[in-house]
């Protein structure tokens, strides 16, 4: 079984602050997703990474595969309150269809006004 | 495009009572997984299905089932409920693209069991 451990669990900064979340694995994966969930919400895809190395940038996330594709990161810089929410990462196995993600539980981050 | 809809949003039974969740998933979308979510577990797998035929299913025990129509649109079954049933439960429809299922995640159903 593949497992998906995030990094740190709770994080809660002052609006304005830079934050890096962190997803990692044993195992390779063929892509990794990020998603932000909001209270009462399913969770929004933010972005998939599918190569090792490859770096994305979402406004002010950047979002890391790592070269070995076990590990991810999420990097937020000058953090909003509008940024609050539960980010989950999911690793895909190769082949697709939903039975290759794996979702870790989440890293709940809290952006202070 | 509308998003993927569940219904109901939220619904309250009693242990052994049994209950059915519905999901429409995105327009073209063939594929419907659903999830089971608690703070403890975090986000876990159920099942999947693709064109009326489970393609995958989770480690859950055979109380949860599901099934998807023509129409693409699916349910989730659960008998004989209990306390530990309580939970967020969650359908994704995906569009595989380039072997890497996205999942569109719907609002979920809140299930309170007493």
């Amino acid at each position: 079984t593949q497992l998906l451990e995030q990094s740190p669990q709770f994080l809660s900064i002052q609006e304005g602050e830079n934050l890096t979340v962190y997803c990692n694995s044993s195992s390779v994966f063929s892509s990794l997703q990020w998603y932000r969930q909001e209270p009462g919400e399913g969770p929004v895809l933010l972005v998939t990474v599918v190569t090792g190395g490859e770096v994305k940038k979402l406004k002010r996330l950047t979002f890391q595969f790592g070269d070995a594709r076990k590990d991810s990161s999420l990097h937020i810089t000058a953090a909003q309150p509008g940024d609050t929410g539960l980010y989950l990462c999911a690793g895909g196995e190769s082949g697709g269809g939903a039975d290759g993600l794996t979702f870790g539980k989440g890293t709940h981050l809290i952006i202070q006004p | 495009k509308a998003g993927v809809t569940q219904t109901p949003r939220y619904l309250i039974k009693t242990r052994g009572q049994q209950v059915t969740l519905s999901c429409s998933p995105i327009s073209g979308h063939r594929s419907v997984s659903w999830y089971q979510q608690t703070p403890g577990q975090g986000l876990q797998f159920l099942f999947e299905y693709f064109s009326e035929t489970q393609r995958n299913k989770g480690n859950f025990p055979g109380r949860f089932s599901g099934r998807q129509f023509s129409n693409s649109r699916s349910e989730m079954n659960v008998s004989t409920l209990e306390l530990g049933d309580s939970a967020l439960y969650l359908c994704a429809s995906s569009l595989v693209s380039a072997g890497v299922a996205e999942q569109f995640f719907g609002p979920g159903t809140r299930l309170t069991v007493l």
